[in-house]
């Protein structure tokens, strides 16, 4: 059980484009999703917080309207990176909650993307 | 703001050496978890402890939380190349509300 799936794995895009990353809970509902990103070598860094049908809490420093967040059903949640940039490759991972237990997080495989 | 450090950050070792890795707050956290992020992939929820004192124990790793619930630590006996990896703690409050991550220990198993 507690399975997310993220799609697709992996993405290489040019400079200017947008990329949408979707993040699955596939054997639960989601009460919350969580996205996260992660340089080479480093923890992860939580960018945003959502709650389905309500707008994403983002954290400091994470421009809400470069990184668009959708979390239209208990089961999906998606991050668009709008007008990406070289300095937005990185790897994207989500995770999800369901709200009932210990209310662990349970993470995707993540999202590698490059931006050329 | 809560936050948790682990040490050490990075650790190199032989095959079949034992280690325990660390992760310590001034915050009390209602549970905590350890997770494996092997590179590439998302990170694997390992074990979850809630309880002051709690011991956990998952084949050769030994997960204790502290009697104040502010740290815990992870122990490996007889570690094997697979155990390489970036191991996290992750706290909560109030059962699910406001996550803080820590850094990670970097851990390289060496045959």
């Amino acid at each position: 059980g507690a399975v997310v799936s993220q799609h697709p794995s992996r993405v290489i895009c040019k400079s200017g484009t947008s990329v949408k990353i979707e993040c699955r809970s596939l054997d639960f509902q989601a009460t919350t999703m969580f996205w996260y990103r992660q340089f080479p070598k480093q923890s992860l860094m939580l960018m945003a917080t959502s709650n389905e049908g309500s707008k994403a809490t983002y954290e400091q420093g994470v421009e809400k309207d470069k990184f668009l967040i959708n979390h239209a059903s208990l089961t999906l949640s998606t991050l668009t990176v709008t007008s990406a940039h070289p300095e937005d490759s990185s790897f994207y991972i989500c995770s999800a909650t369901s709200g009932t237990g210990f209310n662990e997080q349970f993470f995707g495989p993540g999202t590698r993307l490059t931006v050329l | 703001t809560q936050l948790l450090e682990q040490s050490p950050q990075f650790l190199s070792i032989q095959e079949g050496e034992n280690l325990t890795v660390y992760c310590n707050s001034s915050s009390v956290f209602s549970s905590l978890q350890w997770y494996r992020q092997e590179p590439g992939e998302g990170p694997v929820l390992l074990v979850t402890v809630v309880t002051g004192g709690e011991v956990k124990k998952l084949k050769r790793l030994t997960f204790q939380f502290g009697d104040a619930r502010k740290d815990s630590s992870l122990h490996i006996t007889a570690a094997q190349p697979g155990d390489t990896g970036l191991y996290l703690c992750a706290g909560s409050d109030n059962y699910g509300q406001n996550f803080v991550f820590g850094p990670g220990t970097r851990l390289s198993v060496l045959p």
